[in-house]
């Protein structure tokens, strides 16, 4: 069945480091892709999204290329912020289906 | 501009009592879906209902816990004799009527079973 398998956390990196969170999907068909932010006691806020192939989604100085060839959606930022501490969620959805399926998240802590 | 609104945002039962979950989607959304977050991990499917209909039940344990989604009101998840393992998460989300829009989530009920 379609799968989502993201980088282990906990990463912990300096302010104004580059960030790159490693996620890759297994799944028929061409899904659509997802990264969600969890902050702390929150629910789940959509940050990006990219529905085919070679669409780069973007949000808040994220970035994350939809590629099917190595069946990857890498989650980059250029410069981190204390304020992206949170725990992010690689996600798809089948193309045939609604439901969607998440990763067991990556939680990210930024230091001054 | 009220996104998903779930309450309670925190339920505490003790063993063998019922929890009731509620979700009122986006206004206008008539798909909502519900998810579990068990402790450090991610979010698993559980049911996806339109108005009065369930359309997939394929994460849902088979015994003890129901969905509905009526005409009028919020969705309902229960979850009948609890155990502490179905201490968790709840995180309802609900979508535009294609069922195929973004899913916008809600701020999740955390049960907790004594």
């Amino acid at each position: 069945g379609d799968s989502v398998t993201q980088m282990e956390g906990p990463v912990t990196l300096s302010e104004e480091a580059f960030l790159t969170i490693n996620c890759t999907y297994t799944a028929t068909g061409y899904p659509s892709l997802f990264w969600y932010v969890q902050y702390p006691g929150e629910g789940l806020q959509l940050l990006l999204k990219a529905t085919k192939a070679d669409d780069k989604g973007s949000n808040k100085g994220f970035e994350a290329t939809y590629r099917k060839e190595t069946t990857s959606f890498h989650l980059e930022k250029g410069s981190v912020q204390v304020s992206d501490s949170a725990v992010y969620f690689c996600a798809l959805r089948g193309s045939s289906a609604s439901k969607i399926i998440f990763g067991s998240g990556t939680r990210l802590s930024i230091r001054p | 501009n009220a996104g998903v609104m779930q309450n309670p945002r925190h339920l505490v039962r003790r063993r063998g009592q019922e929890a009731r979950l509620r979700c009122s989607p986006v206004k206008g959304h008539s798909h909502v879906y519900w998810y579990r977050q068990l402790p450090e991990e991610g979010l698993k499917f559980m049911v996806y209902l339109q108005k009065e209909n369930i359309i997939d039940e394929s994460g849902m344990p088979k015994e003890r816990f129901s969905a509905e989604f009526p005409k009028e009101g919020p969705s309902i998840l229960r979850i009948q004799q609890v155990v502490r393992g179905d201490s968790a998460a709840y995180f309802c989300a609900s979508s535009n009527w294609t069922g195929q829009e973004t899913q916008y989530f809600g701020p999740g009920t955390r049960l907790l079973v004594l």
